[in-house]
């Protein structure tokens, strides 16, 4: 199984900074097929299901704030928010879709400072 | 609007079975992957199952291989999630999710005697 390993686990930031989270894999998840990284990010406030924020590694869902921005390539990915806003509070999970079980990353929970 | 809507938890004791239900609405259901993906109270998310767009292709996380079946009704836009042999370590919320896409609310399943 490709193991997710996330960091840091918890965040605690002012409104306004930006603030990066990493996600490494035990194997690459770039498909040389197509040059794609299947790689997403998901954002779980408290009480709702997650919603999918970046996919492709870096490509924005529509209707998704373009303070958040997907990077990174093969075993090495960031997400960053800048400017961060109070309603930006939650869980950040990564998940690779390149092989199954497809396996998400334990979570970076994202606190007011 | 993209909407998945589940149906079918409750309690129910080791041992036994239960069916999740997922109405699709807002897209063409019959065009996309669908997963189950759980979540034990205050733990990060687990994905479950995969079906194929047309349904002839699935896939499991091993822990649930021979005990859940992932099915799909393309002319009702529903997808499905049989659970059989249900385990205390099953107990969870299950989501219904378009593959790298929009999620459900999500509905509980408790396994306990």
């Amino acid at each position: 199984d490709i193991v997710m390993t996330q960091s840091p686990s918890s965040l605690a930031v002012s409104a306004g900074e930006t603030v990066t989270i990493n996600c490494k894999s035990s194997q690459s998840l770039l498909y040389s097929g197509n040059q794609k990284n299947y790689l997403a990010w998901y954002q779980q406030k408290p009480g709702q299901s997650p919603k999918l924020l970046i996919y492709w590694a870096s490509t924005r869902q529509s209707g998704v704030p373009d303070r958040f921005i997907g990077s990174g390539s093969g075993t090495d990915f960031t997400l960053t928010i800048s400017s961060v806003q109070a309603e930006d509070l939650a869980i950040y999970y990564c998940q690779q879709y390149y092989d199954t079980p497809y396996t998400f990353g334990a979570g970076t929970k994202l606190e007011l400072k | 609007e993209v909407q998945l809507v589940e149906s079918g938890g409750g309690l129910v004791q080791p041992g036994r079975s239960l069916k999740l239900s997922c109405a699709a609405s807002g897209f063409t259901f019959s065009d996309y992957a669908m997963a189950w993906v759980r979540q034990a109270p205050k733990k990060g998310l687990e994905w479950v199952a995969t079906i194929i767009y047309d349904g002839s292709s699935t896939y499991y996380r091993d822990s649930v291989k021979g005990r859940f079946t992932i099915s799909r009704d393309n002319a009702k836009s529903t997808l499905y999630l049989q659970m059989d042999s249900l385990r205390s370590e099953d107990t969870a919320t299950y989501y219904c999710a378009r593959h790298i896409g929009v999620w459900g609310q999500g509905v509980m399943v408790t396994v306990s005697s």
